[in-house]
């Protein structure tokens, strides 16, 4: 069975530090990654997603995310945290082309602090 | 990218009732997913409507608690049915990227419900 895994359930970071959102996930195959972002009383937003290619994947928003396949994780960064990134970002993930059932890790709460 | 329009935005319903939640997309897509993200949750994946068939349920989920309507390639409908306070969550409705291969997939602002 595949999983995801997002170890934090909060991070807090000030405003103009890079931030980091930590993701793992145990997918069969090669696995699809996304990052999607909610905020508060709307609906999921695409942010990036990797399928093959180059590990570090740009996104919206400025964000990027780095795949590193040794150690299982599509960790979500941004050199430079806004008080507007504040929201809940969710890693998911699926086993490849044909799949389409995300599997979605419990969510990371950021902080950005002014 | 899809557009994706939900309705009702929120509703209060009483135990034992039924509520039918709409979904509505700007094009045609040919799956639609439903899923629940209940407080301080996860989404977790309801069921897989397609156009002309039944609805793939997952497990946990069956079609007389969530029964799901798919008459056409721009609409689909999920039913909570015989409601009860553990059913109070965000239902959102989702579609697939037109390019299946990548699986994007795209959501709905959601329906928050709350079971008294």
């Amino acid at each position: 069975a595949q999983s995801v895994a997002q170890p934090e359930d909060q991070v807090n970071v000030a405003e103009g530090n890079p931030l980091t959102v930590k993701c793992t996930y145990s997918v069969s195959g090669n696995p699809y990654l996304f990052w999607y972002v909610q905020y508060p009383n709307r609906g999921l937003q695409f942010l990036l997603k990797y399928i093959t290619g180059d590990n570090l994947v740009k996104g919206s928003y400025g964000f990027e995310a780095e795949f590193n396949k040794s150690q299982t994780s599509f960790h979500l960064k941004k050199p430079s945290a806004l008080v507007s990134d504040s929201a809940l970002y969710f890693c998911a993930g699926t086993s490849g082309a044909g799949s389409y059932q995300l599997t979605f890790g419990k969510g990371t709460k950021l902080s950005v602090i002014p | 990218s899809a557009v994706i329009s939900q309705k009702p935005s929120r509703d209060i319903c009483q135990r034992g009732t039924s509520l039918t939640i709409q979904c509505q997309v700007d094009s045609q897509v040919t799956m639609m997913f439903w899923y629940r993200q209940q407080p301080g949750q996860s989404l977790t994946l309801i069921a897989t409507a397609n156009q002309g068939s039944e609805a793939t349920y997952e497990s946990g989920f069956v079609i007389d608690k969530f029964p799901i309507s798919r008459p056409n390639l721009t609409f689909s409908t999920l039913t909570v049915s015989n409601m009860s306070p553990e059913d109070s969550s965000i239902y959102l409705c989702s579609v697939e990227d037109g390019d299946r291969a990548h699986n994007e997939q795209f959501f709905g602002p959601g329906t928050r419900l709350t079971v008294l």
